[in-house]
């Protein structure tokens, strides 16, 4: 099966400076790539996805891009505020059935 | 539009007792995920249906755990007995069975086992 990891676990960064966040995946049929995030205490929300058939989209300040030679995708948050603070997720799945998600990376923008 | 619901939020028994948690996706998403999400750990599938069919259950350890989506809707997802390990958060996600195809989360049951 896929196997996703991600890195670093946890990360803090000063406000209005770029956080990255990467994942790798094992599974070369993999095709879809969601990003989630997860306050404390409440659901994974999608924040970013990308498909197998594009290398990098853009949505205000949060990008994601996508390597499938190297099979590995990577969050990129830039003017991180305060309320970005939050544990992200990372996942990939193949034709959308099975999602497998890596083991999160908590983000602290320090104010 | 209202959001997944899931019912109860939290959950406190003692181990050897049985538990069960209720779902019910979005109005008209035909796919229905059951999670285990341990703390500071991503979620960790347990079954997957298509309507009332569950097309990948292979996580799911029968042996104590039985789920079922009677009509195709809602679901409950069943622990007995539950154990110490089996403390965490149960999330239900849906998702509308057609492309984009991705996923929508509960607020999850936080279960903890005594």
């Amino acid at each position: 099966g896929e196997n996703v990891e991600q890195h670093p676990s946890t990360l803090s960064v000063q406000e209005g400076d770029s956080a990255v966040i990467k994942c790798t995946y094992s599974d070369s049929a993999s095709n879809y790539f969601p990003w989630y995030k997860q306050e404390l205490g409440k659901r994974p929300q999608l924040i970013i996805d990308i498909r197998s058939n594009v290398g990098e989209k853009k949505d205000q300040r949060i990008a994601v891009t996508l390597n499938k030679t190297a099979k590995h995708f990577s969050l990129h948050i830039t003017e991180t505020q305060p309320e970005d603070s939050a544990v992200y997720f990372c996942a990939a799945s193949k034709n959308f059935n099975k999602f497998y998600f890596g083991s999160g990376t908590k983000l602290n923008v320090k104010p | 539009e209202a959001g997944v619901v899931q019912s109860p939020r939290y959950k406190i028994i003692e181990k050897k007792q049985p538990v069960a948690f209720w779902c019910n996706p979005i109005s008209g998403h035909n796919t229905l995920y059951w999670y285990l999400q341990n703390l500071g750990q991503g979620p960790e599938l347990l079954i997957r249906y298509e309507n009332e069919e569950a097309v990948d259950d292979s996580q799911l350890p029968k042996d104590r755990f039985s789920a079922e989506r009677l009509k195709g809707v809602d679901s409950t997802l069943k622990i007995q007995p539950a154990e110490l390990g089996d403390s965490a958060v149960y999330l239900c996600a849906s998702s509308p069975g057609q492309s984009p195809d991705t996923q929508y989360f509960g607020p999850g049951t936080r279960l903890t086992v005594l």
